[in-house]
């Protein structure tokens, strides 16, 4: 059963432009995160939300966490070459920190 | 080390053998993950380790998967009879406690099943 819904799961734009990647659920998380993975790489943390109508911002990147910690977005700013990636958000829950629930992640493509 | 390191890079076995894989955690940390990523799709969790509590086995897949934690820290994956649904690649993550504290991921091992 996939709990958190990504979309879109490819998004293929040009330099400059901004996007949007959301992730949804049925269910409530204690905290969300995002990451970002590159081939044959782990996933990296970018950022951790964890109150209902959060807000953070990563340079060109801002992240928010919806007010009933169901669903955040991803907004990029001006996207850069160097954007490209996997970008996977993931839900935790208080009765399970250490079991995190991935979306199926999207695919960015940023050509120059 | 400086990160999670992960051995062996790649794995090709036959149908119907055992393998182990290995996890070195970063030095100090007391929680470790082992995830699956399959082509196309998200992490799926399979088993977490914090300091010295039983470990949560909740995302094995069957009993052919199991996975140990020596002296809190190293920790070996191991799939017996693998079959070619195991074909992923098998992540760990280690962070300095379980929940909210970053999880920082080590390159996987890239199993494929022959």
């Amino acid at each position: 059963t996939q709990l958190l819904e990504q979309s879109p799961q490819f998004l293929s734009i040009q330099e400059g432009e901004n996007l949007t990647v959301y992730c949804n659920s049925s269910s409530v998380f204690s905290s969300l995160q995002w990451y970002r993975q590159e081939p044959g790489e782990g996933p990296v943390l970018l950022v951790t939300v964890v109150t209902g109508g959060e807000v953070k911002k990563l340079k060109r990147l801002t992240f928010q966490f919806g007010d009933a910690r169901k669903d955040s977005s991803l907004h990029i700013t001006a996207a850069q070459p160097g954007d490209t990636g996997l970008y996977l958000c993931a839900g935790g829950k208080s009765t399970s920190y250490g079991k995190l629930t991935f979306g199926q992640g999207t695919i960015l493509t940023v050509h120059p | 080390g400086a990160g999670v390191s992960q051995s062996p890079s790649n794995k090709v076995t036959e149908k119907g053998k055992d393998v182990e894989l290995r996890c070195d955690p970063i030095s100090g940390h007391t929680a470790l993950y082992w995830y699956r990523q399959s082509l196309g799709q998200g992490l799926e969790f399979l088993i977490y380790f914090q300091g010295n509590s039983a470990p949560d086995k909740s995302g094995l897949p069957s009993d052919r998967f199991s996975a140990e934690r020596t002296g809190g820290s190293v920790s070996t994956l191991t799939i017996q009879r693998t079959q070619q649904e195991d074909s992923a690649v098998y992540l760990c993550a280690s962070s300095l406690a379980g929940g909210r504290t970053e999880a920082f991921f080590g390159q996987g091992t890239r199993l494929t099943v022959v």
